[in-house]
């Protein structure tokens, strides 16, 4: 099993360019996050998906979407990148649907620099 | 899902015990205590999860008091390798609609030197 995969592993990105961060994971997982890591700070939610075709804001969604595409892929977009979304960008999943007890496995990150 | 309390920092010398002790004193109920740990460059990774008392399993022991209102992570006889973040969450097992919550705080940095 490869666990959560994330692609692209970097990305530089100009002022208002878009791009999207993709992420999988193979352990017939029900839940899977977005998450934001600045530096010397923890993880902050962006998204949340319990199921294919439903979402849930965290904490910081503003600037970002998110699609679940299906049971295996949830992808972020930014549409319109800015400096303030430079940050490294983990995925997670976990099996069920318990957000605050259920065990989360979390991908090896996108660090994202827009200048 | 109840806030939660960390050291910034902890220094430690390779061979000795570490407690990191988390303060969640507006804890509920239905809320579980979870750490994890996250090295440089790499996401967290869970350590150990526990209700109350005592739980153990090969890398940590956590224990937790009676009024639950705090927790403490022990790290047995610490190596360079645990040099690390560790983050503390309490969260509630039955509701499914707080993600909105969902934080991991800044967690507390163990350093380990020889």
């Amino acid at each position: 099993n490869a666990g959560v995969t994330q692609t692209p592993k970097f990305q530089v990105l100009k002022t208002g360019q878009s791009m999207t961060l993709q992420c999988a994971q193979d352990m017939n997982h029900n839940s899977m996050y977005w998450y934001r890591q600045d530096p010397g700070m923890g993880l902050r939610l962006i998204y949340y998906s319990a199921s294919e075709g439903t979402t849930d804001k965290g904490e910081v969604p503003n600037g970002y979407n998110v699609s679940r595409l299906n049971k295996r892929e949830f992808s972020l977009r930014l549409e319109s990148a800015a400096p303030s979304q430079t940050s490294v960008y983990f995925c997670a999943s976990s099996e069920g649907l318990a957000v605050g007890t259920d065990t989360q496995y979390f991908g090896p990150g996108t660090r994202l620099t827009v200048l | 899902l109840a806030k939660t309390t960390q050291p910034i920092s902890m220094d430690s010398y390779e061979g000795q015990e570490v407690n990191i002790t988390c303060s969640h004193n507006n804890i509920a109920t239905n809320d579980y205590i979870t750490w994890y740990q996250q090295f440089p460059s790499q996401g967290p990774r869970f350590i150990i999860q526990g209700y109350k008392t005592k739980v153990t399993n090969e890398v940590a022991s956590l224990f937790i008091p009676a009024d639950r209102k705090s927790s403490t992570l022990s790290l047995p006889r610490v190596s360079l390798s645990d040099t690390a973040v560790y983050y503390c969450l309490v969260g509630d097992s039955q509701n499914t609609g707080t993600a909105s919550k969902l934080t991991f705080g800044t967690g507390t940095r163990l350093q380990v030197t020889l």
